[in-house]
């Protein structure tokens, strides 16, 4: 029972460049969302989705995009990586029965430089 | 439009004390609350949570809550500390639309 997997655990970038971070999750879980955590600001949502095909925006979502093609997998892209995105990102899920049982993914630790 | 505070960025207490947590919140209708734990270099894990009912809520670890309504706040204690207490605790509030809004988090360190 792998949960909610993401990759990698740490990168870093250059500023510029582009990556998308992966989550995945075998749950079959409706609701995925991805986060940020910085110090002191507790976790800030970026962008969600309610089920395959359908996304929308967080608090945060300039300089990311989403897409969702399937259930279980919900990708989130830097197009182009600034200083201000360094930062850990996390992935979570839930389903929509109303459980609210977030399950979250590891974390990836981004640097930008 | 929800929102979260945590009173205190970080909390110190001994083994065997008392922890408390505090959290207030602010919501347009009638929320669900939550309390999350995260040790290092992990993911955030479910303490317990408030949706509906009784409004003194216990989870794992020995944790318990309670909702007031009447004073916007979702208070986490545990009794008694023990050493493996010592993570980040988020507080965090939904309006039944299945989005989280989190609290700045509240550092725990417990001395031996």
């Amino acid at each position: 029972n792998a949960g909610v997997t993401q990759t990698p655990k740490f990168q870093v970038l250059k500023t510029g460049q582009s990556m998308t971070l992966q989550c995945a999750q075998d749950m079959n879980h409706e609701y995925m969302s991805w986060y940020r955590q910085d110090p002191g600001m507790g976790l800030r949502l970026i962008h969600y989705s309610v089920g395959a095909g359908i996304t929308d925006q967080g608090e945060v979502p300039n300089g990311y995009n989403v897409s969702r093609s399937t259930t279980e997998d919900f990708p989130l892209r830097l197009l182009s990586a600034a200083p201000s995105q360094t930062s850990v990102y996390f992935c979570a899920s839930t389903d929509l029965r109303g459980n609210y049982g977030y399950t979250f993914g590891s974390g990836t630790r981004l640097t930008v430089v | 439009a929800q929102s979260v505070t945590q009173l205190g960025s970080h909390v110190s207490v001994s083994e065997g004390a008392l922890v408390l947590l505090r959290c207030n919140y602010s919501s347009s209708v009638p929320p669900y609350l939550f309390w999350y734990v995260q040790y290092p270099n992990q993911g955030l894990q479910l303490l317990l949570k408030y949706t509906t009912g009784a409004t003194l809520v216990k989870g794992i670890n020995g944790f318990e809550a309670e909702f007031k309504k009447s004073e916007t706040s979702f208070h986490l204690t545990k009794p008694s500390a023990h050493m493996s207490d010592a993570a980040e605790y988020f507080c965090a509030v939904s309006e039944n639309d299945y989005k989280l809004s989190f609290g700045a988090g509240t550092t725990v360190t417990v001395r031996a």
